[in-house]
């Protein structure tokens, strides 16, 4: 299975925005990018996801690099309520499967 | 739209013993996944059914095991209970479990072994 690798930790400042690194370097053809973040005692939530081009909808912008080994989660304006572990996932096509990255915790300052 | 839910929410057991969870998709959904989350490994998939089919599995011992009933209901059930199966047990519904679409999580259920 293709795998994520994710900075473990990174902080920002409320209201300015948070670029969020992802490299999956074996990622194959088929591979969906999938972004979720989890909160203390709560499930996953869904972020955003894409295949091969940039993608945004109301909670986030995904930008994936042309040769798409990479992948940046991007929170225009962080607010305190983002503060959660966003975990990189990629999901194939074939296999059906997620297989989760261990996530990077956020950590949002007012 | 109700979410995803899961029963029973906390759960303890001693070694030895089995243990069935349960999970309900959102309405519509007929792909439900499995996956276990513990400190240390993160979290991993377990299984993932779609149509009352086992579609995909992950590496997990034959100790776990599920099903999926017709109303896209599905359980999971654990035998033979050991202390490293403490965990949070998630389920996740997807309209088909195809990639190009998302997987809504349910709360989890805690599960220890005593």
């Amino acid at each position: 299975d293709a795998k994520t690798t994710q900075p473990n930790s990174m902080e920002s400042n409320e209201e300015e925005p948070v670029h969020l690194p992802c490299n999956h370097s074996t990622i194959s053809g088929t591979d969906y990018i999938h972004w979720y973040r989890q909160l203390p005692s709560q499930g996953p939530e869904y972020v955003i996801h894409g295949l091969t081009s940039n993608v945004n909808n109301r909670m986030a912008s995904l930008a994936i690099a042309e040769d798409r080994k990479s992948s940046t989660l991007i929170l225009h304006r962080a607010t305190l309520r983002d503060a959660a572990v966003y975990y990189c996932i990629l999901y194939n096509t074939n296999a059906g499967k997620s297989t989760f990255g261990d996530g990077t915790t956020l950590t949002v300052k007012p | 739209k109700a979410g995803v839910t899961q029963t029973p929410r906390y759960l303890i057991k001693t070694r030895g013993q089995q243990v069935t969870l349960s999970c309900s998709p959102i309405s519509g959904h007929r792909s439900v996944s499995w996956y276990q989350q513990t400190p240390g490994q993160g979290l991993q998939f377990l299984f993932e059914y779609f149509s009352e089919t086992q579609r995909n599995k992950g590496n997990f011992p034959g100790r776990f095991s599920g099903r999926q009933f017709s109303n896209s209901r599905s359980e999971m059930n654990v035998s033979t209970l050991e202390l490293g199966d403490s965990a949070l047990y998630l389920c996740a519904s997807s309209l088909d479990g195809q990639p190009y679409n998302e997987q809504f999580f349910g709360p989890g259920t805690r599960l220890t072994v005593l």
